[in-house]
C-alpha cells in the first residue's frame, strides 16, 4: 500500500525564494497534519485538516507560511519569503477519523529536509 | 494544555541490554498514549498505542509500554535490545480534543 508521499525529499535553496513542499496523503484519511521538526525544538505540529478544511493553524510560525488543501489526495505548505531559520525536517502525516482531531495512529511521510542558505 | 516530557535526549547501550524510557505527560482527562520510532533517515512509525482496557500493551519488535495512571507515566520497555533499535524514540499524547502532542525524542544508540 502507498503511504503517504512527501516531494521534494530535499530542498536547498537561497533565503528570499519561494519553496513548496506537497503532500499525497493515504487514499481514505481524511485528517492531514504539517510537522516541523528540528532539533532544537522536536517535533512541531504546524496545522492540521480535516475533510480538506484547516482546523487548527495556531502552530504556523508566521505569515510567511501558509498550507492549503484543494482536495483529499493533495496538501501544500508554502514559505515565503524562506528565511534561514525556516531549514528543517517538514513531516506530512495522514490519519483516519470522522472527527478532528481523530485519536486514531498517525501515518508519517519521509519527510522533505529544507535548507534555506 | 497537555505536555510530554521524555527523561533521557540520549540513552547509549550494548547489545542484549534491558531497555526502558520514560515518559511523563500532563493532562487532566482522559489520554491516548502512543510511542512513535524514527530510524536514521525515515519517517516515523507507530511502535505502539494505548487507548483503554490492559494497561500493559504490547507493540511491534518486542517493545511493550505500561500506563500508569497514578503516575502519569507511559514508559516503554524492551527485554533485550539488538543494534538495528538504533533510533530516534517519540512519546506523544493526545487528550479529549486535542491535537497529538510529541515529547522532544530520546536517541538510542545500540553497540554491537
Amino acid at each position: 500500500d502507498a503511504g503517504v508521499i512527501q516531494s521534494p525529499r530535499h530542498e536547498v535553496t537561497e533565503m528570499g525564494q519561494e519553496v513548496t513542499l506537497r503532500c499525497k496523503p493515504i487514499s481514505g484519511h481524511n485528517s492531514l497534519f504539517w510537522y516541523r521538526q528540528t532539533m532544537m525544538r522536536g517535533l512541531e505540529l504546524l496545522i492540521y485538516f480535516n475533510n480538506n478544511v484547516p482546523i487548527d493553524d495556531s502552530g504556523m510560525p508566521e505569515d510567511r507560511f501558509s498550507a492549503k488543501m484543494p482536495n483529499a489526495s493533495f496538501s501544500t505548505l508554502k514559505i515565503q519569503p524562506s528565511e534561514p531559520r525556516d531549514s528543517a525536517v517538514y513531516f506530512c502525516a495522514s490519519s483516519l477519523g470522522d472527527r478532528a482531531p481523530s485519536n486514531q495512529p498517525q501515518h508519517f511521510g519521509d519527510g522533505t529536509r529544507l535548507s534555506i542558505l | 494544555a497537555q505536555s510530554v516530557s521524555q527523561h533521557n535526549h540520549h540513552v547509549i547501550l550494548s547489545e542484549a541490554a534491558s531497555l526502558e524510557l520514560g515518559c511523563n505527560y500532563s493532562y487532566g482527562g482522559t489520554v491516548n498514549l502512543f510511542w512513535y520510532v524514527q530510524y536514521p533517515g525515515q519517517h516515523l512509525q507507530l511502535l505502539l498505542k494505548y487507548f483503554s482496557g490492559d494497561p500493559l500493551v504490547k507493540g511491534i519488535k518486542g517493545f511493550e509500554a505500561e500506563f500508569i495512571k497514578s503516575k502519569f507515566s507511559f514508559n516503554l520497555r524492551k527485554p533485550s535490545v539488538q543494534w538495528s533499535d538504533t533510533a530516534e524514540y517519540f512519546c506523544a499524547v493526545k487528550g479529549g480534543y486535542s491535537t497529538l502532542t510529541f515529547g522532544k525524542g530520546t536517541m538510542l544508540l545500540v553497540s554491537p
